[in-house]
């Protein structure tokens, strides 16, 4: 078992919808939970990091941690074509060392 | 400040030749991490700098990667005798002192493609 698993997709939605984006962990030790965005062929974009539970919102993303559960989310509200990419969560801290730990990312599409 | 720059973007090599790639963080940044991203998959860790110290190394890396950080600013990956398994996206992160140990920026990425 992965130690962070994320539904690769592909998404598909139409423009304006709201989007929902997912991951599950296993390591309860992990502290930083963060989710990035990445366009093709590029580096992956800190979108935002969350430590701990609780939620965090910026601007039309919201990001959400349950830690009693081991589940972690991203919300788009009102999703534009330009939010098209592949969503990545990480997460971080605790016993892990250094490391951060990457699911395989989720493709989104939005649709005009 | 220009972000985190990796040199070269792209690379195509022959099987058992040697590579290196450099990394220039952000100035002032002093955590530098490498990761390799295939296909499909997300980033995987390879190393953390913490200045010019190298703290933590995956277990991903063979005797064939090695990576520095001399003075504490820019740092290069190394890969000796290349392998097909070695293509992939190698990226490289920085992000500063204070603050959360997260990778708060990420460079473009080498391309490494071994044939």
């Amino acid at each position: 078992q992965k130690e962070v698993e994320q539904d690769p997709g592909p998404l598909s939605v139409p423009e304006g919808a709201i989007v929902s984006l997912n991951c599950t962990y296993s390591n309860s030790a992990f502290q930083y939970f963060m989710w990035y965005r990445q366009y093709s062929r590029k580096g992956p974009e800190l979108l935002m990091y969350t430590y701990s539970s609780g939620n965090k919102e910026d601007g039309r993303f919201t990001a959400q941690v349950d830690k009693s559960s081991k589940y972690i989310s991203l919300f788009i509200r009102d999703s534009q074509p330009s939010d098209s990419a592949t969503y990545l969560c990480a997460m971080s801290g605790g016993t892990g060392g250094f490391k951060t730990i990457f699911g395989a990312g989720t493709r989104l599409f939005v649709k005009a | 400040d220009t972000g985190v720059s990796q040199d070269p973007r792209h690379k195509i090599t022959k099987r058992g030749q040697n590579v290196t790639f450099r990394c220039d963080p952000i100035s002032e940044h002093n955590r530098l991490y490498w990761y390799r991203q295939t296909l499909g998959q997300g980033p995987e860790f390879l190393t953390y700098f913490q200045n010019e110290a190298q703290l933590e190394k995956s277990r991903l890396l063979s005797d064939r990667f090695s990576a520095e950080r001399p003075k504490g600013s820019f740092s290069t990956l190394e890969i000796q005798r290349t392998e097909q398994g070695d293509s992939a996206m190698y990226l490289c992160a920085s992000s500063a002192d204070t603050g959360p140990r997260i990778e708060a920026f990420f460079g473009q990425g080498t391309r490494l493609t071994v044939v």
